[in-house]
């Protein structure tokens, strides 16, 4: 069961364009999320994370937008850029967990070409 | 730098034989530490929680006898795979959390191979 889920494996996009990344969940105790950039044979960084009592937040180039009712949080960056490609995770938890238990989705692999 | 160190960053081992994986961390005393565990392609699976001084917490499906987890020390948590099995072989990832944010800071991840 699939708490958390990205349903993009991959994204290819344009330097100076936007990139989307999307991910949806389906525990309705989850009310705090996270968004992980991962390289391979590396572990994840922190990126940005955002509130349930929030719909935005913004960081940098980075903006995570939240949707509670549709269950759904994505990534922007923009401007992108060549370093950005990666992998990224959304995370998921709640205070039922003491906001411990990160539950990740599959990841989507972001390309940016020059 | 880095805030979460593992040691070894990879193994090969022959079946049957036991690993231990290390995980420190280096900038704060962590409470809370965390083993996840992450397949090809596939996402991260927490494994267990191990609490400083108290047994760890298995998540349902995880073999406890198999993967032996000990945090003796507020910067130090091991994993230990006990008798690994080619199916072992895998991606091993350690978080510690940093009591003064609550945030997650993960290590750069051991790959086991099992021969």
């Amino acid at each position: 069961d699939q708490q958390v889920k990205q349903n993009s494996p991959s994204l290819s996009v344009q330097e100076g364009r936007i990139s989307i990344l999307n991910c949806d969940y389906t525990n309705s105790m989850f009310d705090y999320f996270l968004w992980y950039k991962k390289y391979p044979a590396e572990g994840p960084t922190f990126l940005i994370s955002i509130s349930s009592i929030k719909d935005k937040n913004e960081d940098g180039r980075f903006t995570v937008f939240l949707n509670k009712s549709a269950k759904h949080l994505s990534l922007h960056i923009v401007p992108s850029q060549p370093g950005d490609s990666a992998v990224y995770f959304c995370a998921a938890t709640g205070s039922d967990t003491g906001f411990q238990k990160l539950v990740f989705g599959t990841g989507t692999r972001l390309l940016v070409s020059p | 730098g880095a805030v979460v160190s593992q040691h070894p960053s990879w193994v090969i081992c022959k079946s049957g034989t036991s690993v231990k994986i290390e995980c420190r961390s280096l900038d704060f005393q962590a409470t809370t530490m965390f083993w996840y565990r992450q397949f090809p392609k596939q996402s991260l699976m927490l494994m267990a929680t191990s609490n400083e001084g108290s047994k760890a917490t298995y998540e349902q499906g995880v073999e406890k006898d198999k993967f032996l987890i000990n945090h003796a020390s507020l910067t130090l948590s091991t994993l230990t795979v006990t008798s690994a099995h080619p199916e072992d072989s895998s991606f091993y990832i350690c978080s510690a959390q940093n009591p003064s944010t609550d945030t997650q800071y993960f290590g750069p991840g051991t790959r086991l191979t099992v021969l």
